[in-house]
């Protein structure tokens, strides 16, 4: 079955500092790979997505992850943290089989501190 | 601006009582899921529409029920709400269920059970 797992449920960042978000899958195939934003009480927004074309994937707001096969590896990055990036990322693996459900991580809560 | 729009934003329902959550979309896309996020989770899948072809995840509980009467809407019935119930419960959508269709969400509708 295929999994997501996100080190660091709290992240917190100086704003300008680089921002860094773990994520490991586990899948058996090619996997597709997401990072959803959700801020408070609102739904997610996708922020990019792997679907194995290039292995650095530029997002919206100035993120990009990078597909690192031999490390089974989707890290979000960001190369300096703004107030407004403050919330819960999500990254997700698409199951490919006959639901194509998204599977969640647990979730990373990001803070960016003045 | 093409969307999912979910109603109401906040509802809130009695211990038992029947509750009944809305969505809708502009996107025309075939695919419309619910997802259930408690506090501090990662969304789950309840279960999505293929057109109208219904699936059922295999752990979601016979409590909760779904209808889609046209391409456009999709509801989410709960029939008898527990105090175990009350949770965020997003809609999203995607054009198709072949790998790497994004599914776009909702705002969400947070529901407490009292």
């Amino acid at each position: 079955a295929q999994s997501v797992t996100q080190l660091g449920s709290h992240v917190s960042v100086s704003e300008g500092a680089l921002v860094l978000l773990r994520c490991n899958y586990s899948s058996s195939v090619p996997p597709y790979l997401f990072w959803y934003v959700q801020y408070p009480n609102q739904g997610l927004q996708l922020l990019l997505k792997y679907t194995s074309a290039a292995t650095l994937v530029k997002g919206i707001n100035g993120f990009e992850a990078e597909f690192k096969k031999s490390e089974t590896s989707f890290h979000l990055t960001k190369p300096s943290a703004h107030m407004s990036d403050a919330a819960e990322y999500f990254c997700a693996v698409m199951d490919g089989g006959a639901t194509n459900k998204l599977i969640f991580g647990t979730g990373t809560l990001l803070a960016v501190q003045p | 601006d093409a969307m999912v729009i979910q109603n109401p934003r906040y509802q809130v329902t009695q211990f038992g009582k029947p509750v009944t959550l809305s969505c809708s979309q502009t996107l025309n896309h075939n695919v419309m899921y619910w997802y259930q996020q408690k506090s501090s989770q990662a969304p789950k899948l309840l279960f999505h529409y293929y057109d109208k072809d219904f699936n059922n995840e295999a752990d979601t509980p016979d409590n909760f029920q779904s209808r889609r009467p046209n391409t456009s809407f999709c509801f989410l019935d709960i029939r008898s709400p527990g105090l175990g119930d009350a949770a965020m419960y997003l809609c999203a959508t995607s054009r198709d269920k072949t790998g790497g269709n994004e599914q776009f969400f909702g705002p969400g509708t947070r529901l407490t059970v009292l």
